[in-house]
């Protein structure tokens, strides 16, 4: 069975510009959530989507914005970004919200 | 979300059982412990979790204390592949995962 995949893997910006981060979730998987992750810390929860509703939503700027599609996959959009945007951002699916999430590789994000 | 506590390194041989506490003194009454791993640059990965009995996986095992303030998590039999960051969560179930600085686990051969 696929895990969670994450595309792209890698990706270069400049101050400024914008990015669309996705993610598929496992099959059967209802509810999916984003984390950012810089270098040295733990993951830092971004959002969390069910059934296409958003769930929860941490302390990020607005600039930070996401979606679930019908598949229950997703989307992570970004704004505007900023040197300190440039982090491992992560994907992670569960069944419901309320059960163990499983993570992807993530897609590891420069801005220059 | 509770807050936890680990200690930020610990080194374990390899073949021996690798032992991992953490703290969660203000757990409250339905908050599960979660226990992910994240090996370098990939994503964390599932490992195992509990509500108050110890449970037991092919990964792992986790021991609650009665009072449900601390936990250890065991790798019974460490290997190289095991070197990764340990992170304890404490949760209720539908709430965000909150991670915090984990424990960088050396398995030494």
């Amino acid at each position: 069975d696929a895990g969670v995949t994450q595309s792209p893997t890698h990706l270069i910006k400049t101050r400024g510009q914008h990015v669309t981060l996705r993610c598929s979730p496992i099959s059967g998987h209802k509810s999916v959530s984003w984390y950012q992750q810089v270098l040295g810390q733990g993951p830092q929860f971004i959002f969390q989507y069910y059934e296409k509703e958003e769930r929860g939503r941490g302390n990020f700027p607005d600039r930070f914005s996401a979606r679930q599609f019908p598949n229950y996959s997703s989307e992570l959009n970004v704004n505007a970004l900023l040197l300190g945007d440039s982090a491992l951002y992560l994907c992670a699916s569960s069944f419901i919200p309320d059960r163990e999430q499983f993570f992807g590789p993530g897609t590891r994000l420069t801005v220059l | 979300d509770a807050k936890t506590t680990q200690p930020p390194s610990m080194d374990c041989a390899e073949g021996r059982a690798a032992n991992l506490p953490c703290n969660h003194s203000t757990i409250s009454g339905n908050e599960y412990v979660y226990w992910y791993r994240q090996i370098h640059s990939q994503g964390p990965q599932y490992i195992i979790h509990g509500l108050k009995n110890n449970e037991t996986n092919e990964m792992a095992s986790l021991i609650i204390t009665e009072d449900r303030k601390s936990s250890t998590l065991i790798l019974p039999h460490a290997t190289l592949r095991d070197t990764a960051v340990y992170y304890c969560i404490v949760r209720v179930g539908g709430q965000k995962v909150t991670f915090g600085t984990g424990t960088k686990l050396q398995v030494i051969p």
